[in-house]
């Protein structure tokens, strides 16, 4: 079964200062990872995608299969980054599995002015 | 951009009594999902269907129940509510893929 774990519930960074949003992995197979957000009163809607290789509003994420991980990077954060983020796992087993995404715990960003 | 639509959006409901909450989209896909959503757990999948004659458990399915009516059309039925699922609840609905998932703005239900 595929876990994913996002280590920080909580992160506070200063406009203008790098962010970085930890997400770790299990999965015995291929996955595809996703970053899903959640700004205030809005849907969560989805952010980035790795196999996407894009830089979304200023975010990028780059797979690291060695360390399992799928780490959400910022350079330079802005206030209206502030929101819940999620890392997502989809396995590429096939079967009922295809298409399900297991979401981590769920990192609430703050910035400040 | 109400792609897919959740009723009621919030409801107190009293341990012991059934509640339903509704689903609909407009997206046209055959995948449709509940989830639920509390502090500290993340988002956990309780039921999913991947067309209208098929519906599987989650990871949290205990307490719950589903229907799909229509491809349109997925509701979530607490059979006899308690208060440890007092909860935001999101359904969901993607493609065949799973690529992107489209969210409601969630049913707030609270078990007193």
């Amino acid at each position: 079964a595929q876990r994913v774990t996002q280590p920080e519930k909580l992160l506070s960074v200063f406009k203008g200062a790098p962010v970085e949003l930890k997400c770790n992995y299990s999965y015995s197979g291929s996955p595809e990872l996703f970053w899903y957000v959640q700004y205030s009163r809005q849907r969560l809607q989805l952010l980035l995608r790795h196999i996407s290789r894009e830089s979304i509003k200023g975010f990028t994420a780059d797979l690291n299969k060695g360390e399992t991980s799928f780490h959400l990077k910022k350079p330079f954060a802005q206030e209206e980054d502030s929101a819940m983020y999620y890392c997502a796992l989809k396995p590429n087993a096939g079967g009922t599995s295809y298409g399900k995404l297991t979401f981590g715990q769920g990192t609430i960003l703050t910035v400040h002015p | 951009d109400a792609d897919v639509t959740q009723t009621p959006r919030n409801r107190i409901t009293k341990t012991g009594k059934r509640i339903m909450l509704e689903c609909s989209q407009t997206k046209g896909h055959d995948r449709m999902y509940w989830y639920r959503q509390d502090p500290g757990l993340g988002l956990r999948l309780i039921y999913y269907s991947f067309d209208v004659k098929d519906i599987n458990k989650g990871e949290i399915s205990d307490g719950y129940s589903v229907s799909r009516q229509a491809q349109a059309k997925f509701s979530l039925s607490l059979e006899s509510a308690i208060p440890n699922q007092t909860a935001l609840y999101f359904c969901a609905t993607s493609d065949i893929s799973g690529n992107t998932i489209y969210f409601g703005e969630g049913s707030w239900l609270t078990v007193v």
